[in-house]
């Protein structure tokens, strides 16, 4: 099984940059992902990571390191629309038939202030 | 417009009645499964399908059924609701072998 921690709540200020953290124990491993999720709305996706290392998209960037269970998410240039819930997930490795389980951290709700 | 629909988007129901969660996907998908979110718990899987007629328990079945009959829906279905299942139900589809899942934008029920 997996178990994934990341913080509950942050708090940042617009224009500045934040890091959200993610650690995970896993029995096997094959992605992980950040999906972002406005209060009452759908997750929607953001970034997927299979090898260590920064993956970059626009002002969102996410890197993750297998050998430590660790990945972050980096918003830049916050804005008063980056105000939501962050949820890291981890995919786990084939089993038979094919599928892969996703487990949910509980997520991070991040507040952009003025 | 690629997406999934689940209806309703809103229901009050009392325990025990029977309630059927709709999903529909026009992605031609053949993944989709079935979360419920709960404050402090987090998305947790209750169904998913990895094709039609195709499918398996999650973390959390007990209460529920689902059935694929056909490639696009997924219903979720609740014999015998209870107040332990008011929760916000989301529906997520995929491509095989494809790694971003699509969410539907969630059903909130209230059981009373």
């Amino acid at each position: 099984g997996q178990n994934i921690d990341q913080p509950t709540e942050m708090t940042a200020t617009e224009g500045a940059i934040v890091q959200i953290n993610c650690t995970y124990q896993t029995s096997g491993f094959n992605g992980l992902f950040w999906y972002q999720q406005h209060a009452g709305e759908a997750p929607t996706f953001l970034s997927y990571n299979v090898l260590d290392g920064l993956e970059e998209k626009g002002r969102f960037s996410s890197f993750l390191s297998r050998s430590k269970g660790y990945s972050y998410l980096l918003l830049k240039e916050l804005q008063m629309k980056d105000s939501a819930s962050y949820l890291c997930a981890v995919r786990d490795g084939p089993r038979p038939g094919g599928y892969q389980k996703v487990t949910f951290g509980t997520g991070t709700k991040l507040q952009v202030i003025p | 417009e690629a997406q999934v629909t689940q209806n309703p988007r809103y229901l009050i129901t009392v325990t025990g009645k029977k309630l059927t969660v709709t999903c529909s996907q026009n992605m031609n998908h053949e993944y989709m499964s079935w979360y419920r979110q709960d404050p402090g718990l987090g998305l947790r899987q209750i169904y998913y399908s990895m094709n039609v007629e195709v499918t398996d328990k999650g973390d959390v079945p007990e209460g529920y059924k689902v059935s694929r009959k056909e490639k696009r829906n997924f219903p979720l279905i609740l014999e015998s609701p209870s107040p332990n299942q008011t929760s916000l139900y989301f529906c997520a589809s995929k491509i095989a072998g494809g790694y971003e899942q699509y969410f539907g934008p969630g059903t909130r029920l209230t059981v009373t």
